[in-house]
């Protein structure tokens, strides 16, 4: 059982269009993190959220921590084609920073 | 700033055999992190160390080991190894002074491990 669902598992678009990726859990979290990653490679941390109810821009990524610290969303504005990869949340319990709990991930391909 | 390097990229085993993974972090953090991940179960937890010592484990049976050198270097070890061992197996480092701000991990980018 996954403590951090993910939605949607896939998602195909075209070029342009917005997006919005979740990550939901019953668990509350002290930080959240949001990672992409590609065929064959690690990933790579785009962000870190902490407080509930916090907004974090990364040019056209938007990162929302929900206010009970229990969910997370993650929404892109005119998705490019090298957005296309593996998006992953990962979450930390109470004080415990270094045992991350991941989601499933949303497989993303954005379409030229 | 070199980044976290995992050695070997690829590696085939037999089943029943036992394989060790290395892993280098990031200079200056002294936190390692073992994650598994496979297309079923995503990323899961195996273990941390910090400072030579293991401070959190994840529900992987104990064929699955591993170690940190007094460089923060880290192995992790897998003995008679199974089928369902093939994975890629990630090493994450952070550096853990403490405060939330400390707490990004960083992946290298990882050891797939073929079991045949």
């Amino acid at each position: 059982t996954q403590l951090l669902e993910q939605s949607p598992q896939f998602l195909s678009i075209q070029e342009g269009e917005n997006l919005t990726v979740y990550c939901n859990s019953s668990s509350v979290f002290s930080s959240l993190q949001w990672y992409r990653q590609e065929p064959g490679e690690g990933p790579v941390l785009l962000v870190t959220v902490v407080t509930g109810g916090e907004v974090k821009k990364l040019k056209r990524l938007t990162f929302q921590f929900g206010d009970a610290r229990k969910d997370s969303s993650l929404h892109i504005t005119a998705a490019q084609p090298g957005d296309t990869g593996l998006y992953l949340c990962a979450g930390a319990e109470g004080n415990n920073f270094n045992k991350f709990y991941f989601g499933s991930g949303t497989k993303l391909n954005v379409k030229p | 700033k070199a980044g976290v390097t995992q050695t070997p990229r690829y590696l085939i085993k037999t089943r029943g055999q036992q394989v060790t993974l290395s892993c280098s972090p990031i200079s200056g953090h002294r936190s390692v992190s073992w994650y598994q991940q496979t297309p079923g179960q995503g990323l899961q937890f195996l273990f941390e160390y910090f400072s030579e010592t293991q401070r959190n484990k994840g529900n992987f049976p104990g064929r699955f080991s591993g170690r940190q050198f007094s460089n923060s270097r880290s192995e992790m070890n897998v003995s008679t190894l199974e089928l369902g061992d093939s994975a890629l197996y990630l090493c994450a480092s952070s550096r853990n002074r403490g405060g939330l701000s400390n707490t990004e991990a960083f992946f290298g980018q990882g050891t797939r491990l073929t079991v045949v």
